[in-house]
């Protein structure tokens, strides 16, 4: 089945600076890539998803770039600010069957002021 | 705007009693989850169902089980709770198609 890998599992940059979160899956069929962002003692909500038929998608702040032949994708945040302090995964699914998501570890961002 | 809903957000239980967890979406959503969330080890799938009395297992069903008796509610059932159960529980729904997923607030279990 599918597998992610998400690094680093923590990650602490100046404000202003960016911040990059990068993650890698094992099975090639996987076609949805979503984003979540984890406020302490909040739910996991999405932020921004990519599929698999474009390469780069972008959000204000945030993009998220995908590159099907290594099997791997990134979240990118500019300009970070205190409030984009949280926890967050990546994940992906198969657009097939349940659609089952399979989430990495999670990165704890920190910004520091 | 959907809703997901948990019946409980902190629960204090005891070695080998029964816990049920429930888990109600307002959206009409096909599929719904349940994962537990540990510390470096990210969002872990229990169950899922994809539909009314259907259920399938995730990735660490054992000492668990669920029930699916209404399109809207999902329940998680520890048949017998054990210290190694003690997780934030999260569930979450889906739409059949549409792969936004949405997560109710947590439980967080405590098990003694």
């Amino acid at each position: 089945g599918e597998n992610v890998e998400q690094h680093p599992s923590t990650l602490s940059v100046q404000e202003g600076d960016s911040a990059v979160i990068k993650c890698t899956y094992s099975d090639s069929a996987s076609n949805y890539f979503p984003w979540y962002k984890q406020e302490l003692g909040k739910r996991p909500q999405l932020i921004i998803d990519i599929r698999s038929n474009v390469g780069e998608k972008k959000d204000q702040r945030i993009a998220v770039t995908l590159n099907k032949t290594a099997k791997h994708f990134s979240l990118h945040i500019t300009e970070t600010q205190p409030e984009d302090s949280a926890v967050y995964f990546c994940a992906a699914s198969i657009s097939q069957g349940a659609q089952k998501l399979v989430f990495g570890q999670g990165t704890r961002l920190t910004i520091n002021p | 705007d959907v809703k997901v809903t948990q019946s409980s957000r902190y629960l204090v239980k005891r070695t080998g009693e029964k816990v049920f967890l429930e888990c109600v979406q307002d959206m009409d959503h096909e599929n719904m989850f349940w994962y537990r969330q540990d510390p470096g080890l990210g969002l872990r799938l229990i169950y899922f169902s994809y539909d009314v009395k259907m259920k399938e297992k995730g990735d660490i069903p054992e000492g668990y089980s669920v029930s699916r008796e209404k399109k809207e509610r999902f329940s998680l059932i520890l048949e017998s709770a054990s210290t190694n159960q003690t997780s934030m529980y999260l569930c979450a729904s889906r739409a059949g198609q549409i792969e936004t997923q949405y997560f109710g607030p947590g439980t967080r279990l405590l098990v003694l």
